[in-house]
Formats: C-alpha cells, structure tokens, sequence
C-alpha cells in the first residue's frame, strides 16, 4: 500500500540555522515526490517536486529536497531559516504509471509543523 | 495569471444539511481534484475530475458527490452532514498528461467547513 511517513510532528530551529525535514515513502512503483507548504488557515503552495533525473532537487525560497531510492526517502532541506519559514510542511507521492496506477492522486503524510526562534 | 480560486471560504452547517464547494482550476488547467483536509492531518484525496468524469475516487462515502463543467470548473457535494465533514477542503487542478509522467497539482486557499 502506498503511504508517506514525516516522523517529526514538529521541529523548533533558531533563525538562521539549518533544516532537514524528512520524508519515507512506501509505493509499488516509480514514485513522483512533492513538497508542499501551507501557512495558517491557507491552502497548499507547491515547493519543489521531483520525477526523474538529477535526484537533488531545487524548489522556491531557498529549499531542496533530495530522492535516495535506496532509502525511500525525499528529505527537504534549507541551509539557513527565516522567520517567514514557519509553516506546516508536507511530503506527498502520486502520479505513478504502471499496472494499478493511482494516477494523479496524492498521498500525503501527516505534516511537520515548523516553529522558528528568532 | 490566476491561480486556483474556490469558494466560499468558510462555511457553517449543521449536521444532515447539504452543502457545494466550488473551485476554478489555474489558467490552462483540464483536471481538478478534491481532498480533505482534518485538522492536525494530511490532505485525503477523494476524488478527481477530468473531461467531466470522475477519473479517479478515494475512500469516501457516496455522499461525496462532485461535478467538472465543461469550463473545467469543478463542484463538491457533501449530503447529509455529519460532525465528522467538518474539515478545509482543498481543491487542487493540474494539466492531464497522456503519458502519465507527472502531473503537478496546484492547490486553492480552500473552504473551511464546520458542520455543527
């Protein structure tokens, strides 16, 4: 069954240090991976995504993410955090191909939730 | 460019009532989908809309109705309320691909229901 594991409900980092929120996936097939952020009381904005190719990927406001198949994982990452970084963040899998493809749903994880001191 | 709008943005019912979440998929966008968002947890998909049929359905009860226009716009039906619908409801819209490599989706601000 395909599911997404964000082990940490919530992580506190100082304003300016480094972040790593992690990702574990479980699917049945070639997976395409997303992160999403979603700010209090709004809807999900779309930060980095990874289908094929090069496995680090570059998203918006300084994230990235990297796919290690070997891990079944899609940790995301930033070198230095801002205050407006605080949000809730979610890993999510989808538009598989292949023999029982869920084609074009989203399975996401249960979030992180990002706290940041100034 | 617009984005993916949807509407109302909050909304009160009580239980047994029936309600229509409505969504405009981004500029150039054919597919819409629905999903569930419970407080403290993840968005569920429940279901997805291309060519004006359900393309694609999560593990919703019939209740959950939807509808795609030929303009690609997108409604949700939710028939008889329970306490336990009240939940953001997001809509996403994305460009079909034939070959089936990654379609993104992009997300609304959603509509906040609260069934009483």
């Amino acid at each position: 069954a395909q599911s997404v594991t964000q082990p940490d409900i919530h992580i506190t980092v100082s304003e300016g240090a480094s972040l790593e929120l992690r990702c574990n996936y479980s699917y049945g097939a070639t997976p395409y991976l997303f992160w999403y952020v979603q700010s209090p009381g709004q809807g999900l904005q779309l930060l980095l995504k990874y289908f094929s190719g090069d496995t680090l990927v570059q998203g918006i406001k300084g994230f990235e993410a990297e796919f290690k198949r070997s891990q079944s994982s899609f940790n995301l990452r930033k070198p230095s955090v801002h205050w407006s970084d605080a949000a809730e963040y979610f890993c999510a899998v989808g538009g598989l191909k292949g023999r029982g493809s869920t084609l074009g749903r989203l399975y996401f994880g249960r979030g992180t939730q990002l706290t940041v001191w100034p | 460019d617009a984005g993916v709008t949807q509407s109302p943005t909050h909304l009160i019912k009580t239980r047994g009532q029936q309600v229509t979440l409505r969504c405009s998929p981004k500029s150039g966008h054919d597919t819409v989908s629905w999903y569930q968002q419970a407080l403290g947890q993840g968005p569920q998909f429940i279901f997805q809309y291309y060519e004006e049929e359900e393309r694609q359905r999560g593990n919703f009860p019939d209740r959950f109705s939807g509808h795609q226009f030929p303009n690609y716009s997108s409604e949700l039906n939710v028939n008889a309320l329970l306490l336990g619908d009240s939940a953001l409801y997001l809509c996403a819209s994305s460009l079909f691909v034939a070959s089936g490599d990654g379609e993104t989706q992009y997300f609304g601000p959603g509509t906040r229901l609260l069934v009483l």
